[in-house]
């Protein structure tokens, strides 16, 4: 079936370092992924998406492009910022709405 | 103001109590879902709605069930509660895309101990 994996956290990063997230899927077919933002104490808020090999979804900063070839959907970063402390959920869902998530990136950014 | 709406946010029963977690949304979403998050575990899904009137399990649905009476509400009650069952546990609502695409927004959650 259809699964996510992502790296384990969590990562801890400096103010303005650089940032890269793991994730690769396991799909058939040509499944549309996703990365959620969760900040503490709240639901997940959706950040970016990509629906088809090749295509770059961006939002606030972060980036993520989807290939096909390593089935990943790496989220990165340029420059951190403490506010970017949170949890990072890559998602992917087939042909219905069901969204599955991995287990989730623990995020710190310390000043 | 426009969202989903969880209540109770915080939740201690006994093992054998029964109880439903609330939520509602306002945005005239037709897909609607339950999950619950645990550590290490990440968002594992219980139940999800297609439409109202229509239910389907998820990944873990036992211990529990759902209804859809209406578009706005989609109840998930805890019929006998065990410790496994302690865990947060949120509600996500979304425009049907057939693929996701809608885009889920997401309940500020409810914190379930079972004791």
């Amino acid at each position: 079936g259809n699964s996510v994996t992502q790296m384990e956290g969590p990562v801890t990063l400096s103010e303005e370092a650089f940032l890269t997230i793991n994730c690769t899927y396991t799909a058939t077919g040509y499944p549309s992924l996703f990365w959620y933002v969760q900040y503490p104490g709240e639901g997940l808020q959706l950040l970016l998406k990509a629906t088809k090999a090749d295509d770059k979804g961006s939002n606030k900063g972060f980036e993520a492009t989807y290939r096909k070839e390593t089935t990943s959907f790496h989220l990165e970063k340029g420059s951190v910022q403490v506010s970017d402390s949170a949890v990072y959920f890559c998602a992917l869902s087939g042909n219905t709405d069901k969204l599955i998530f991995g287990t989730g990136t623990r995020l710190q950014v310390f000043p | 103001n426009a969202g989903v709406t969880q209540t109770p946010k915080f939740q201690v029963l006994k093992t054998g109590q029964s109880m439903t977690l609330q939520c509602a949304q306002d945005m005239n979403h037709e897909y609607m879902s339950w999950y619950r998050q645990d550590p290490g575990m990440g968002l594992r899904l219980i139940h999800y709605s297609v439409g109202a009137g229509i239910t389907d399990q998820g990944e873990v649905p036992n211990g529990y069930n759902v209804s859809r009476s209406t578009t706005e509400d989609f109840p998930l009650r805890l019929l006998s509660a065990a410790p496994s069952q302690t865990s947060v546990y949120f509600c996500a609502s979304s425009f049907p895309s057939g693929r996701g695409l809608g885009g889920y927004t997401f309940g500020s959650g409810t914190r379930l101990t079972v004791v």
